[in-house]
């Protein structure tokens, strides 16, 4: 069975400092993984995917995840994280052979000032 | 470019009462999928549609939920009767498959917040 785990329910950064948003997954061979964003009263938007292409993929507002296959890992990261950040962010598998996308339960990012 | 639309956006309704949700997906997209999010449970896949044609229901609660894709540019989620159990928002997505069996990136509606008293 395909599953996510997002390892941090909530994280609390300062404006300025790293971003890392943790995700595992388990999956068949060569999932398609993504992470998206969900500001308040919004739908979810797409950040960024993989697609068994580049292990580093790039996203959007200077986003992006490395997937490793070894860590069965998807992990989100931005350099410096800006007020405009805070949302809940979610990562999801679409496993091979199928339609479904499995989200995982959702990680929360505060940015303090 | 119009994206996913869902109407109502906002329903409140009493216990018994039949509530239809209504989503028209992204012009050329083939599936379609809603999704229920709440605080205890997340995102929860209820149904997804390819082609018009419901592929796996099996995320859909009872037998009170029901989903319809009569054409490609229209679907509704049914809930009757409703219960205060199934106050969340409800989110229509649609997508095209980047291969085949395989979803691509999903498009959102803005979702529809139902709280049923």
């Amino acid at each position: 069975a395909q599953s996510v785990t997002q390892l941090d329910s909530h994280v609390s950064v300062s404006e300025g400092t790293p971003v890392l948003l943790r995700c595992n997954y388990s999956s068949s061979y060569s999932p398609s993984l993504f992470w998206y964003v969900q500001h308040p009263n919004k739908g979810l938007q797409l950040l960024l995917k993989y697609t068994s292409a580049a292990t580093l993929v790039k996203g959007i507002n200077g986003f992006e995840a490395e997937f490793k296959k070894s860590e069965t890992s998807f992990h989100l990261t931005k350099p410096s994280a800006h007020m405009s950040d805070a949302a809940e962010y979610f990562c999801a598998v679409s496993p091979t052979g199928g339609f479904k996308t499995i989200f995982g339960a959702g990680t929360r990012l505060f940015v303090k000032a | 470019d119009a994206g996913v639309i869902q109407s109502p956006r906002h329903e409140v309704t009493e216990m018994g009462q039949e509530v239809t949700l209504r989503c028209k997906p992204i012009s050329g997209h083939n599936s379609l999928f809603w999704y229920r999010q709440t605080m205890m449970r997340g995102l929860e896949l209820l149904i997804y549609f390819n082609n018009n044609v419901p592929i796996d229901d099996s995320g859909m609660p009872e037998d009170r939920f029901s989903a319809k894709m009569p054409n490609a540019s229209f679907s509704t989620l049914k809930i009757q009767p409703s219960e205060p159990r199934d106050s969340a928002v409800y989110f229509c997505a649609s997508s095209l498959p980047v291969a085949p069996w395989r979803s691509g990136e999903l498009f959102f509606g803005e979702g529809s917040r139902l709280t049923v008293l």
